[in-house]
């Protein structure tokens, strides 16, 4: 089944100690994006990638990391996170083309809380 | 930054009625795409209308694009209890990013 799968789905830590939330897609697909999500404020891209190491800021890249070593994974990493990063986080991919190809597929979300 | 505005921000129908949900943004399009989502949960894609389309029908979805007005609206007919959820507009733009721009969103109720 072509699907788009985070882990973990639920996570609540603590300020400053660093996590890793995974994103994995099956479908070869070449972009890959994470959303967050907050009340009155939707969803806003935090970073992108176009392909295997070539990776860029979104619109609220600040206390967030990523990589792309594979095509198919692209983590998202909080190297020391804040409350303020309490949110829901999703994942896309899509294939890089025109038309039609811009349709993103999303993750389930990981609900994040930072205490 | 939200690109769009979804009106209304909130529709309570009953079964068997349609609904209409509008969307406006505010920079040129490639194109524009329709996601529905349940309850905190993840988003479904329903429809991509590009640029130089002006209606899309898929199943009981039907969009129109008014690039002029740089206004969407998503009608779904015949809806059913099942349709409940919130549902979005997301832009995408001429730069390289792709990132998609999401409105506020509409929160649909329909009562079965």
């Amino acid at each position: 089944e072509a699907q788009v799968t985070q882990n973990p789905r639920y996570l609540i830590t603590v300020t400053g100690k660093k996590l890793t939330v995974t994103c994995s897609q099956n479908m070869n697909h070449e972009y890959m994006s994470w959303y967050r999500q907050d009340p009155g404020l939707g969803l806003r891209q935090i970073y992108y990638s176009m392909n295997v190491e070539v990776t860029d800021k979104g619109d609220v890249p600040e206390g967030y990391k990523v990589s792309r070593k594979e095509k198919r994974n692209f983590p998202l990493i909080l190297e020391s996170p804040s409350p303020n990063q309490t949110s829901l986080y999703f994942c896309a991919s899509s294939l890089l083309g025109t038309g039609d190809t811009d349709t993103q597929y999303f993750g389930p979300g990981t609900r994040l809380t930072v205490l | 930054s939200q690109q769009g505005e979804e009106d209304p921000q909130a529709l309570s129908i009953q079964e068997g009625e349609n609904a209409t949900m509008n969307c406006s943004y505010k920079t040129s399009i490639n194109n524009l795409q329709w996601y529905r989502q349940n309850s905190g949960r993840g988003l479904v894609h329903l429809i991509l209308i590009r640029s130089n389309e002006r209606e899309k029908h898929s199943g009981r979805l039907r969009v129109t694009l008014d690039t002029s007005k740089k206004s969407s609206s998503l009608l779904i007919t015949a809806s059913r209890a099942a349709d409940t959820a919130s549902y979005f507009c997301a832009t995408v733009g001429y730069t390289g990013r792709r990132a998609l721009t999401f409105g506020s969103g509409t929160r649909l109720q329909v009562q079965p």
